[in-house]
């Protein structure tokens, strides 16, 4: 079965600073990787997602990430951080089992943005 | 468009009550996925659907725990009797494909307390 370890459970950053959240899954034939955020009381919202092509995958809010396959990560990053970025953001890989896809997440990294 | 709708936002009971909470999938979406999240474990996938069939309730705690989609439109996640470790929120949410590659939409959580 496939894994995600975000190795960060909290990241402090001034804003403006770059910052970059990590993210390593385990191998597997095909893979497919998404990052998504959940601000307080919200439930999760795709950010960006890795199907194939490009292994440098822009989304929303200024968030890119790259796909590296020799080093199974997929990590996300952002050049200016602001204060509404605070919040917790998780990576995840979809898993073919049964005739089906399930999703399977990473146990989140808190970003706090601090002024 | 609507977007997952899940009931109640907030429940608080008491050890040993039934505890029902509910899950509206945007129309047309084919899979669907029930998350607990805890502080200590983070997102947990409990079961998910496709094409309103179970695929995979390894997830599901115990036999406390039961899930039905009765129709595409409609899913419960129930527990009976509860208990203080129940306390979560539970998220639902739903997909349009099951080639991997789709986005979950996310509801907003059902924050379960257990006195």
């Amino acid at each position: 079965a496939q894994s995600v370890t975000q190795l960060d459970s909290q990241v402090p950053v001034f804003e403006e600073a770059p910052v970059e959240l990590r993210c390593n899954y385990s191998s597997s034939v095909s893979v497919y990787l998404f990052w998504y955020v959940q601000y307080p009381n919200q439930g999760l919202q795709l950010l960006l997602k890795y199907l194939s092509g490009s292994t440098l995958v822009k989304g929303i809010n200024g968030f890119e990430a790259e796909f590296n396959k020799s080093q199974t990560s997929f990590h996300l990053r952002k050049p200016s951080v602001h204060i509404s970025d605070t919040a917790e953001y998780f990576c995840a890989v979809s898993e073919w089992e049964r005739g089906s896809y399930k999703y399977i997440f990473g146990t989140g990294t808190r970003l706090k943005v601090l002024a | 468009d609507a977007g997952v709708i899940q009931s109640p936002r907030h429940e608080v009971t008491e050890m040993g009550q039934e505890v029902t909470l509910r899950c509206k999938p945007i129309s047309g979406h084919n899979s669907l996925f029930w998350y607990r999240q805890t502080m200590m474990r983070g997102l947990e996938l409990l079961i998910y659907f496709n094409n309103n069939v179970p695929i995979d309730d390894s997830g599901m705690p115990e036999d406390r725990f039961s899930a039905k989609m009765p129709n595409a439109s409609f899913s419960t996640l129930k527990i009976q009797p509860s208990e203080p470790r129940d306390s979560a929120v539970y998220f639902c949410a739903s997909s349009l494909r099951t080639s991997g590659t789709g986005e979950l939409f996310f509801g907003e959580g059902s924050r379960l307390t257990v006195l």
